[in-house]
């Protein structure tokens, strides 16, 4: 099993609408959840940070974190074509004599106009 | 402005040359890390640095040196680059009290 599993997609929503992504983790102890902005080429860019259970919302966006089930998402409401990107979730995961931020491998999201 | 820089973004080698890609960041952060990232695999992590003087293999070291003499600066070393280390390179900074962390812009290193 992977240490942060998400659905690779693509994911194709149309303008308007609302896009979720999802992520799963292993790490039953995990604090810190992530999501990152990847435009092809570019670096990753923090767009939301999460530690509670329930819902965070920053403009558009919403992370929603449910720790029993180890489960993480975004919500990105009145999608755009500038929203077309790949979505990285990270978890803290521990490992052998670190704890470290953990990627999972992404999910491409396309906005159809 | 807050930043974490990498040089070069763009390199163009051969098998068996050194080369080194400097990585620094100007917000004091404690911990620093390299990774590389390939089409399917994501983001691994290549070494990271809790601190000057402090720095620990990641996922996939083999291949690559570090140091971290300064605390700003985290050169990644590659002695005798080969075509398998082709990828896309992110240096990334955090402090130490939390993990949200900041990447820099990326290099681009082919290796023929």
């Amino acid at each position: 099993q992977k240490e942060v599993e998400q659905n690779s997609g693509p994911l194709s929503v149309p303008e308007g609408a609302i896009a979720s992504l999802n992520c799963t983790y292993s790490d039953r102890v995990s604090q810190s959840f992530f999501w990152y902005r990847q435009y092809s080429g570019k670096s990753p860019e923090l767009i939301m940070s999460i530690y509670s259970n329930g819902d965070k919302e920053d403009g558009r966006f919403t992370a929603q974190l449910n720790k029993a089930s180890q489960y993480v998402s975004l919500l990105i409401r009145d999608s755009q074509p500038s929203d077309s990107a790949t979505y990285l979730c990270a978890v803290n995961i521990r490992g052998f004599g670190n704890e470290k931020l953990t990627f999972g491998t992404g999910t491409r999201l396309t906005i159809i106009p | 402005e807050a930043q974490v820089t990498q040089n070069p973004r763009y390199l163009i080698t051969v098998t068996g040359k050194k080369l080194t890609v400097t990585c620094s960041q100007n917000m004091n952060h404690e911990y620093m890390s390299w990774y590389r990232q390939d089409p399917g695999l994501g983001l691994r992590q290549i070494y990271y640095s809790m601190n000057v003087e402090v720095t620990d293999k990641g996922d996939v070291p083999e291949g690559y040196k570090v140091s971290r003499k300064e605390k700003r600066n985290f050169p990644l070393i590659l002695e005798s680059p080969s075509p398998n280390q082709t990828s896309l390179y992110f240096c990334a900074s955090r402090p130490g009290w939390s993990y949200e962390q900041y990447f820099g812009p990326g290099t681009r290193l082919t290796v023929t």
